[in-house]
């Protein structure tokens, strides 16, 4: 089992739908989750990071962690042709003696049509 | 505040030499992981350092190595270069503190052929 597992896709949606994007790990401990985003042939940018059960909304972005369920998703509202990329679910969990373990899921493919 | 740099963007290297990048973190983050990126295996761990000390590791042969200097910028070299390794190498910054929110910022890394 792979320790965070993300659909590849591609995820295809119309524009203006919402995108949903999906993300399990499978250790229990992780802490922290993060959602970046990549264009092609670019760096990942941070979207959206999340530490406590629940949602969170930042602008057409909501995040949702579940942790008893370990799963953690993202949401896309009013998808636009510009957020055509690839997502990627990072998890972070903090290890005795003061390190941190940072494990990312090789990412869904989303795919906004005009 | 400036972002995280690296150098070079782009190199092309044949099999069997050595190569070493270099990633400058954001100022005042002490902490600079390594990631390879290829198509297939996506996002991998190569190895964090913080304060000068390796204190993290991802599952890489002893090709792959790096360090750090005092003011945080850091290194990785890989020696003996094979056609597998070519691949987008990414480094990341954060502070490094290790409790509560820890964020890593990407820099926009270098692509690496082996021919």
């Amino acid at each position: 089992q792979k320790e965070v597992e993300q659909n590849s896709g591609p995820l295809s949606v119309p524009e203006g739908a919402i995108a949903s994007l999906n993300c399990t790990y499978s250790d229990r401990v992780s802490q922290s989750f993060f959602w970046y985003r990549q264009y092609s042939g670019k760096s990942p940018e941070l979207i959206m990071s999340i530490y406590s059960n629940g949602d969170k909304e930042d602008g057409r972005f909501t995040a949702q962690l579940n942790k008893a369920s370990q799963y953690v998703s993202l949401l896309i509202r009013d998808s636009q042709p510009s957020d055509s990329a690839t997502y990627l679910c990072a998890v972070n969990t903090f290890l005795s003696g003061g390190y941190q373990k940072v494990t990312f899921g090789t990412g869904t493919k989303l795919q906004v049509i005009p | 505040k400036a972002g995280v740099t690296q150098t070079p963007r782009y190199l092309i290297k044949t099999r069997g030499q050595q190569v070493t990048l270099s990633c400058s973190p954001i100022s005042g983050h002490r902490s600079v992981s390594w990631y390879q990126q290829t198509p297939g295996q996506g996002l991998q761990f190569l190895f964090e350092y913080f304060s000068e000390t390796q204190r993290n590791k991802g599952n890489f042969p002893g090709r792959f190595s790096g360090r750090q200097f005092s003011n945080s910028r850091s290194e990785m070299n890989v020696s003996t270069l094979e056609l597998g390794d070519s691949a987008l190498y990414l480094c990341a910054s954060s502070h490094g503190l290790a409790v509560g929110e820890e964020t890593q910022y990407f820099g926009p890394g270098t692509r690496l052929l082996v021919l």
